[in-house]
C-alpha cells in the first residue's frame, strides 16, 4: 500500500531564506508526483507536476525534484516571502487516477 | 473560466439528516473527483468519475455515502443519514484527463460540513 510522508510537519523561516520541503513515498511505481499549495479555508492549487520519467520541474522560485528509486521528492523554494505561507502537500499518482496525498507541511514565512 | 464550483460552502446539520453537496466541474474536463479532508486522516479520495461514469468508488466510506454525475457539468455527493464523524471539508476536483494519468487536478474551494 502506497504511503506518502512529508517532513517537517511545520516550518517557520524568516523572509528571504531558501528552504526545502521533503516528501517520501513507499512504492516507487508511480505515474507522477504533484506538489500542491493550500491556503487556510481554501482548496488546493497545483504548483508543479513531475512525470515519472522526469527528474525535476521548475516554476519561478519553485523547483521540485523526483527520485523514484529512493522514493523521494523535494520542493525547493528560493527567497521565501510572507505570501508563501501556506500548507504544501505532496501527492503521488499510482495509476488509474489513484492519488495519494501526504499530510502536508505547514509553512510560515516571517516578515 | 470560473474554476470548479462547489455549493454550499458551509453546511451545518443535525445527525440523521440528509446532506447533499454539489459540484460543477470546469467545462471540458472529463474527470471529476470527490475528496474528504480531516485533521486525522488528511485528504482522502472518495470517488472519481470519467466521462460521467463512476470508475472507482472504493474510497467511499460506507453505504451512507453516494455520488452521482448525471451530466458533464454537475455532480452530487450525498450522505444519508449523516453522522458527526462525517464532519470534514469535502472537495471536488476536475481534470482534463481522458483516461491517462498525467493531468493536473483543479480543486474547488470545498464545502465545510459540520454534523451536530
Amino acid at each position: 500500500k502506497q504511503e506518502v510522508t512529508q517532513i517537517p510537519a511545520a516550518l517557520s523561516v524568516p523572509e528571504g531564506e531558501n528552504l526545502v520541503l521533503n516528501c517520501s513515498f513507499t512504492d516507487s511505481a508511480i505515474y507522477n508526483l504533484q506538489w500542491f499549495r493550500q491556503d487556510p479555508g481554501k482548496g488546493l492549487t497545483s504548483l508543479l507536476l513531475i512525470q515519472s520519467s522526469q527528474r525535476e520541474q521548475t516554476s519561478g522560485r519553485l523547483n521540485a525534484s523526483l527520485d523514484k528509486s529512493s522514493g523521494r521528492s523535494t520542493l525547493y523554494i528560493a527567497a521565501s516571502q510572507p505570501g508563501d505561507s501556506a500548507t504544501y502537500l505532496c501527492a503521488v499518482n499510482t495509476g488509474g487516477f489513484k492519488t495519494i496525498f501526504g499530510a502536508g507541511t505547514r509553512l510560515f514565512v516571517k516578515a | 473560466d470560473a474554476g470548479v464550483i462547489q455549493s454550499p460552502r458551509h453546511e451545518v446539520t443535525e445527525m440523521g439528516q440528509e446532506v447533499t453537496l454539489r459540484c460543477k466541474p470546469i467545462s471540458g474536463h472529463n474527470s471529476l473527483f470527490w475528496y474528504r479532508q480531516t485533521m486525522m486522516r488528511g485528504l482522502e479520495l472518495l470517488i472519481y468519475f470519467n466521462n460521467n461514469v463512476p470508475i472507482d468508488d472504493s474510497g467511499m466510506p460506507e453505504d451512507r455515502f453516494s455520488a452521482k454525475m448525471p451530466n458533464a457539468s454537475f455532480s452530487t455527493l450525498k450522505i444519508q443519514p449523516s453522522e458527526p464523524r462525517d464532519s470534514a471539508v469535502y472537495f471536488c476536483a476536475s481534470s482534463p484527463g481522458t483516461g491517462i494519468t498525467q493531468e493536473t487536478q483543479y480543486f474547488g474551494p470545498g464545502t465545510r460540513l459540520l454534523v451536530l
